[in-house]
Protein backbone atom coordinates (compact mmCIF):
# COMPACT_ATOMS: atom_id res chain seq x y z
CA UNK A 1 0.00 0.00 0.00
CA UNK A 2 1.89 3.02 -1.26
CA UNK A 3 -1.01 5.81 0.29
CA UNK A 4 -2.11 6.79 -3.13
CA UNK A 5 -5.44 4.93 -4.29
CA UNK A 6 -6.53 6.35 -7.96
CA UNK A 7 -9.75 5.09 -9.74
CA UNK A 8 -10.89 3.38 -11.73
CA UNK A 9 -8.11 1.09 -12.14
CA UNK A 10 -9.44 -0.13 -15.77
CA UNK A 11 -11.82 2.04 -17.98
CA UNK A 12 -12.43 1.47 -21.56
CA UNK A 13 -14.12 4.95 -23.37
CA UNK A 14 -15.29 6.16 -27.19
CA UNK A 15 -14.00 8.79 -28.65
CA UNK A 16 -17.12 10.80 -27.81
CA UNK A 17 -17.30 10.21 -24.11
CA UNK A 18 -16.24 12.49 -21.27
CA UNK A 19 -15.28 10.33 -17.88
CA UNK A 20 -12.75 11.47 -14.83
CA UNK A 21 -10.26 9.53 -13.37
CA UNK A 22 -9.46 10.36 -9.85
CA UNK A 23 -6.60 10.56 -7.75
CA UNK A 24 -6.41 10.90 -3.59
CA UNK A 25 -3.00 10.93 -1.72
CA UNK A 26 -3.38 9.92 1.97
CA UNK A 27 0.46 11.10 3.21
CA UNK A 28 -0.09 14.21 4.06
CA UNK A 29 2.21 15.50 1.02
CA UNK A 30 1.74 18.99 -0.96
CA UNK A 31 2.81 18.07 -4.50
CA UNK A 32 0.74 15.96 -6.98
CA UNK A 33 1.39 14.87 -10.23
CA UNK A 34 -0.36 13.47 -13.28
CA UNK A 35 1.89 11.08 -15.72
CA UNK A 36 1.31 9.12 -18.84
CA UNK A 37 2.93 6.25 -19.46
CA UNK A 38 3.07 4.35 -22.63
CA UNK A 39 4.86 1.54 -23.63
CA UNK A 40 8.89 1.72 -23.89
CA UNK A 41 8.31 5.22 -23.57
CA UNK A 42 9.86 7.58 -20.50
CA UNK A 43 7.22 8.62 -18.20
CA UNK A 44 5.25 11.86 -19.60
CA UNK A 45 4.50 14.60 -17.11
CA UNK A 46 1.64 16.34 -17.79
CA UNK A 47 0.51 18.18 -14.68
CA UNK A 48 1.77 19.09 -11.59
CA UNK A 49 0.17 20.74 -8.54
CA UNK A 50 1.95 22.42 -5.38
CA UNK A 51 -0.28 23.36 -2.50
CA UNK A 52 -3.16 23.39 -4.69
CA UNK A 53 -1.47 25.50 -7.47
CA UNK A 54 -1.51 24.62 -11.18
CA UNK A 55 2.80 24.63 -11.87
CA UNK A 56 2.83 22.84 -14.71
CA UNK A 57 1.18 22.40 -18.08
CA UNK A 58 3.21 20.24 -20.03
CA UNK A 59 1.44 21.04 -23.77
CA UNK A 60 -0.92 19.01 -22.87
CA UNK A 61 -3.84 18.39 -25.39
CA UNK A 62 -7.20 20.64 -23.84
CA UNK A 63 -8.87 17.58 -23.87
CA UNK A 64 -7.61 16.52 -20.87
CA UNK A 65 -8.22 18.82 -18.51
CA UNK A 66 -6.91 18.98 -14.36
CA UNK A 67 -8.47 19.72 -11.19
CA UNK A 68 -7.57 19.91 -8.08
CA UNK A 69 -9.62 21.06 -5.50
CA UNK A 70 -7.39 20.44 -2.32
CA UNK A 71 -3.68 19.22 -1.26
CA UNK A 72 -5.23 15.17 -0.93
CA UNK A 73 -7.44 14.37 -4.30
CA UNK A 74 -6.83 15.51 -8.02
CA UNK A 75 -9.11 14.21 -11.26
CA UNK A 76 -8.46 14.64 -14.83
CA UNK A 77 -11.04 15.00 -16.90
CA UNK A 78 -10.97 12.97 -20.09
CA UNK A 79 -13.09 14.01 -22.99
CA UNK A 80 -13.20 13.71 -26.99
CA UNK A 81 -9.82 11.70 -26.70
CA UNK A 82 -7.90 9.75 -29.27
CA UNK A 83 -6.88 6.41 -29.55
CA UNK A 84 -3.49 7.75 -29.29
CA UNK A 85 -4.47 8.79 -25.62
CA UNK A 86 -4.74 5.19 -24.72
CA UNK A 87 -1.92 3.85 -21.79
CA UNK A 88 -1.31 3.94 -18.00
CA UNK A 89 -2.72 7.22 -16.22
CA UNK A 90 -0.11 7.63 -13.06
CA UNK A 91 -1.12 10.07 -10.46
CA UNK A 92 1.94 10.76 -8.04
CA UNK A 93 1.96 12.43 -4.85
CA UNK A 94 5.25 13.76 -2.93
CA UNK A 95 6.63 15.90 0.34
CA UNK A 96 6.36 19.82 -2.54
CA UNK A 97 7.67 20.78 -5.78
CA UNK A 98 10.94 22.11 -5.46
CA UNK A 99 13.16 20.01 -3.71
CA UNK A 100 14.27 16.60 -4.87
CA UNK A 101 11.76 14.52 -3.05
CA UNK A 102 11.36 11.28 -4.06
CA UNK A 103 7.48 10.77 -5.11
CA UNK A 104 5.01 8.02 -4.66
CA UNK A 105 2.66 6.32 -7.21
CA UNK A 106 -0.54 5.45 -7.65
CA UNK A 107 -1.19 1.81 -9.30
CA UNK A 108 -2.48 3.59 -12.62
CA UNK A 109 -5.98 3.63 -14.61
CA UNK A 110 -5.31 1.86 -17.27
CA UNK A 111 -7.17 3.59 -20.52
CA UNK A 112 -8.52 2.29 -23.38
CA UNK A 113 -9.51 4.37 -26.29
CA UNK A 114 -11.84 3.00 -28.82
CA UNK B 1 17.42 18.78 -24.63
CA UNK B 2 17.24 16.52 -21.85
CA UNK B 3 17.81 13.31 -21.93
CA UNK B 4 17.79 10.10 -20.36
CA UNK B 5 19.26 6.94 -21.40
CA UNK B 6 19.09 3.38 -20.03
CA UNK B 7 19.49 0.02 -21.88
CA UNK B 8 15.82 -0.94 -23.05
CA UNK B 9 16.31 -4.92 -21.15
CA UNK B 10 18.57 -7.37 -20.01
CA UNK B 11 18.93 -10.53 -18.79
CA UNK B 12 20.75 -12.70 -15.85
CA UNK B 13 20.76 -15.55 -13.95
CA UNK B 14 18.68 -16.08 -10.34
CA UNK B 15 21.71 -15.54 -7.52
CA UNK B 16 23.94 -13.29 -9.81
CA UNK B 17 24.66 -9.58 -9.80
CA UNK B 18 23.34 -7.37 -12.37
CA UNK B 19 24.54 -3.75 -13.17
CA UNK B 20 21.84 -0.94 -14.87
CA UNK B 21 23.74 1.90 -16.39
CA UNK B 22 21.96 5.49 -16.86
CA UNK B 23 23.71 8.31 -18.73
CA UNK B 24 22.11 11.49 -18.86
CA UNK B 25 21.87 14.93 -19.76
CA UNK B 26 20.12 17.42 -18.31
CA UNK B 27 19.71 21.18 -17.50
CA UNK B 28 21.44 21.35 -13.87
CA UNK B 29 21.38 18.77 -11.87
CA UNK B 30 19.51 18.06 -8.26
CA UNK B 31 19.71 14.22 -8.10
CA UNK B 32 19.07 11.06 -9.46
CA UNK B 33 16.82 8.49 -8.48
CA UNK B 34 15.87 5.10 -9.46
CA UNK B 35 12.82 3.23 -8.98
CA UNK B 36 11.50 -0.17 -9.46
CA UNK B 37 8.31 -0.99 -11.67
CA UNK B 38 6.86 -4.75 -11.66
CA UNK B 39 4.40 -5.29 -14.56
CA UNK B 40 1.15 -3.82 -14.08
CA UNK B 41 1.90 -2.06 -10.72
CA UNK B 42 3.23 1.34 -9.74
CA UNK B 43 6.94 2.61 -9.66
CA UNK B 44 7.70 1.95 -6.18
CA UNK B 45 11.30 4.62 -5.15
CA UNK B 46 14.43 2.37 -4.54
CA UNK B 47 17.15 4.91 -4.07
CA UNK B 48 18.20 8.94 -4.29
CA UNK B 49 21.93 10.25 -5.18
CA UNK B 50 22.60 13.35 -5.30
CA UNK B 51 26.62 13.53 -4.35
CA UNK B 52 29.12 11.22 -5.62
CA UNK B 53 29.81 7.44 -4.98
CA UNK B 54 27.73 4.17 -3.75
CA UNK B 55 24.93 4.40 -1.89
CA UNK B 56 24.28 0.80 -0.65
CA UNK B 57 21.08 -0.66 0.22
CA UNK B 58 20.90 -4.16 1.15
CA UNK B 59 20.87 -5.97 -2.01
CA UNK B 60 20.64 -3.12 -4.22
CA UNK B 61 23.56 -0.34 -4.76
CA UNK B 62 23.49 3.25 -6.56
CA UNK B 63 26.33 5.35 -7.76
CA UNK B 64 26.77 8.14 -9.40
CA UNK B 65 29.01 10.43 -10.78
CA UNK B 66 28.04 14.24 -11.54
CA UNK B 67 31.16 15.06 -13.82
CA UNK B 68 30.26 12.10 -16.35
CA UNK B 69 27.13 11.96 -16.44
CA UNK B 70 26.82 8.53 -15.08
CA UNK B 71 24.84 6.57 -12.81
CA UNK B 72 24.34 2.66 -12.41
CA UNK B 73 21.84 0.31 -10.09
CA UNK B 74 23.93 -2.54 -8.68
CA UNK B 75 21.65 -5.45 -7.66
CA UNK B 76 23.70 -8.63 -5.80
CA UNK B 77 21.59 -12.29 -5.26
CA UNK B 78 19.35 -11.61 -7.73
CA UNK B 79 15.58 -13.21 -6.73
CA UNK B 80 13.21 -13.93 -8.99
CA UNK B 81 10.99 -11.13 -7.51
CA UNK B 82 13.28 -8.66 -9.03
CA UNK B 83 11.96 -9.30 -12.22
CA UNK B 84 10.92 -5.56 -12.91
CA UNK B 85 11.63 -2.79 -15.03
CA UNK B 86 13.93 0.05 -13.39
CA UNK B 87 13.50 3.27 -14.20
CA UNK B 88 16.07 5.94 -13.92
CA UNK B 89 15.16 9.72 -13.00
CA UNK B 90 17.02 13.28 -12.96
CA UNK B 91 15.80 15.72 -11.47
CA UNK B 92 16.79 19.18 -13.20
CA UNK B 93 17.72 22.92 -12.15
CA UNK B 94 13.66 23.47 -11.85
CA UNK B 95 13.12 20.26 -9.82
CA UNK B 96 11.73 18.84 -12.14
CA UNK B 97 11.97 14.67 -12.96
CA UNK B 98 13.64 13.84 -15.98
CA UNK B 99 12.78 10.08 -16.63
CA UNK B 100 14.46 7.39 -18.97
CA UNK B 101 12.46 5.20 -20.48
CA UNK B 102 13.43 2.02 -18.32
CA UNK B 103 15.35 -0.91 -18.24
CA UNK B 104 13.31 -4.03 -18.50
CA UNK B 105 15.31 -6.76 -16.31
CA UNK B 106 14.47 -10.38 -16.16
CA UNK B 107 15.82 -13.06 -14.12
CA UNK B 108 16.00 -16.73 -15.50
CA UNK B 109 16.67 -20.06 -12.86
Amino acid sequence: ETGVTQTPRHLVMGMTNKKSLKCEQHLGHNAMYWYKQSAKKPLELMFVYNFKEQTENNSVPSRFSPECPNSSHLFLHLHTLQPEDSALYLCASSQSKGEAYEQYFGPGTRLTVT
Amino acid sequence: GQNIDQPTEMTATEGAIVQINCTYQTSGFNGLFWYQQHAGEAPTFLSYNVLDGLEEKGRFSSFLSRSKGYSYLLLKELQMKDSASYLCAVTDSNYQLIWGAGTKLIIKP
